[in-house]
């Protein structure tokens, strides 16, 4: 049973450009978290999604940035026209349930995204 | 004032020794999750806790509901204890939000 996988694990982009990052998560898990790492600063919750529904997206910038999780495939955080500040490591996780069920959280190793 | 404190934000002890990382949340909560980051970026759940103590070989971790602190202990260190140690809350909404609030981590360096 492979874990969360994500890819790429680094993306360049310049500004402007469109920068896609993808999250396979554990087979059997429904329920997908991404989190943002800034440099210098702790993690951030994003957007929290179960297959094809955005549960939670308060985390997430109201411009710019769009989540999915289809019923097939992976799901896929959006970065349109990225600005330097975009640059972090964005961070993928899944649940077989909802966290506050006090499920174990799996993290995938992370998408370094670099603006330049 | 951030919902979730570490402390300390950095420590250096030498193998062998005791150590223990503090937690502290200012918000009701369902669960609290202890996190190790690795120097390469790759984060592993080690505890899920909402009452109690659990467990896990040389790691202890200890939640005080009313008092809304948490330790994360680590006996006998080792070099490769060294890591990014983060404590993370659910806070309690009775709603659909379900996001983690993590502290800015415990920087841990254990030398040889």
């Amino acid at each position: 049973n492979a874990g969360v996988m994500q890819n790429p694990r680094h993306l360049v982009r310049r500004r402007g450009q469109e920068a896609r990052l993808r999250c396979s998560p554990m087979k059997g898990h429904s329920h997908v978290y991404w989190y943002r790492q800034l440099p210098e600063e702790g993690l951030k919750f994003m957007v929290y999604l179960q297959k094809e529904n955005i549960i939670d997206e308060s985390g997430m910038p109201k411009e710019r940035f769009s989540a999915e999780f289809p019923k097939e495939g992976p799901s896929i955080l959006r970065i349109q026209q990225v600005v330097r500040g975009d640059s972090a490591a964005y961070f993928c996780a899944s649940a077989r349930d909802r966290l506050a069920t006090n499920e174990k959280l799996f993290f995938g190793s992370g998408t370094q995204l670099s603006v330049l | 004032k951030n919902e979730v404190e570490q402390s300390p934000q950095n420590l250096t002890a030498q193998e062998g020794e005791f150590i223990t990382i503090n937690c502290s949340y200012s918000v009701g909560i369902s669960a609290l999750h202890w996190l190790q980051q690795h120097p390469g970026g790759g984060i592993v759940s080690l505890f899920m806790l909402s009452s109690g103590k659990k467990k896990h070989g040389r790691l202890i971790a200890t939640i005080n509901i009313q008092e809304k602190h948490s330790s994360l202990h680590i006996t006998a260190s080792h070099p490769r204890d060294s890591a990014v140690y983060i404590c993370a809350v659910i806070p309690y909404s009775g709603g659909g939000a379900d996001g983690l609030t993590f502290g800015k981590g415990t920087h841990l360096i254990i030398q040889p």
